[in-house]
């Protein structure tokens, strides 16, 4: 089956590093994803990984092992706007290459 | 503004009525995908169209239908509503995705009451 997890909540200090991990069970592998939503909005593409290793975009950076089935994103530097709902996905063989994703993290950040 | 544009944002209805949920993709993509995303929880993938043409189907129920016009604009139908219907339904629209997409660019929602 397919199957994505992920913290429910992570809290971090302002100006602060927070790591995001997810690990992921497929069948085919297409690459993973990872999306922002803050409360009431939309979501909003971060990052993507196709290949193993760490894709770096601003204060954002995401990682992927394929041999581990898992993944993270890194926030650096946290702002209170960074406070917001972060969901990994991950296009999937049996979904018909459709986005599958994580029931999502929250990330509650203290000033 | 994403340039995915989703009409009505907000919508109060009754049990057993039905609505439709409409879409404009974003300038140039192809590729209109539905999602609904009920209080708290992940994003649940309905359906995929690609150039009018359905190309994925998710967890959509029976009662639900969607279409894609030939000026690339999309349509959800929720019929015979239920009061767990009541939820935030996303449309994203992506460049690629004749066989799905990994970046997606979302509307802002439609936000579903049933009462």
């Amino acid at each position: 089956g397919q199957s994505l997890e992920q913290p429910s909540e992570v809290t971090a200090v302002e100006g602060a590093i927070v790591q995001i991990n997810c690990t992921y069970q497929t069948s085919g592998f297409y690459g993973l994803s990872w999306y922002q939503q803050h409360d009431g909005g939309a979501p909003t593409f971060l990052s993507y990984n196709g290949l193993d290793g760490l894709e770096e975009t601003g204060r954002f950076s995401s990682f992927l092992s394929r041999s581990d089935s898992y993944g993270y994103l890194l926030l650096q530097e946290l702002q209170m706007k960074d406070s917001a709902s972060y969901f990994c996905a991950v296009r999937d063989l049996d979904s018909n290459y459709q986005l599958i994703w994580g029931a999502g993290t929250k990330l509650i950040i203290k000033p | 503004d994403s340039g995915v544009t989703q009409t009505p944002k907000h919508l109060i209805t009754a049990t057993g009525q039905r609505v439709t949920l409409r879409c404009s993709p974003r300038s140039g993509d192809l590729s209109v995908y539905w999602y609904q995303q009920s209080l708290d929880q992940g994003l649940q993938f309905l359906i995929q169209y690609y150039n009018g043409e359905e190309r994925a189907k998710g967890n959509i129920l029976e009662r639900f239908s969607a279409q894609q016009f030939p000026d690339l604009h999309s349509e959800l139908n929720l019929s015979s509503l239920e009061l767990g219907d009541s939820a935030l339904y996303f449309c994203a629209s992506s460049v690629e995705g004749y066989s799905g997409a990994n970046v997606l660019t979302f509307g802002a929602g439609s936000r579903l009451t049933v009462l």
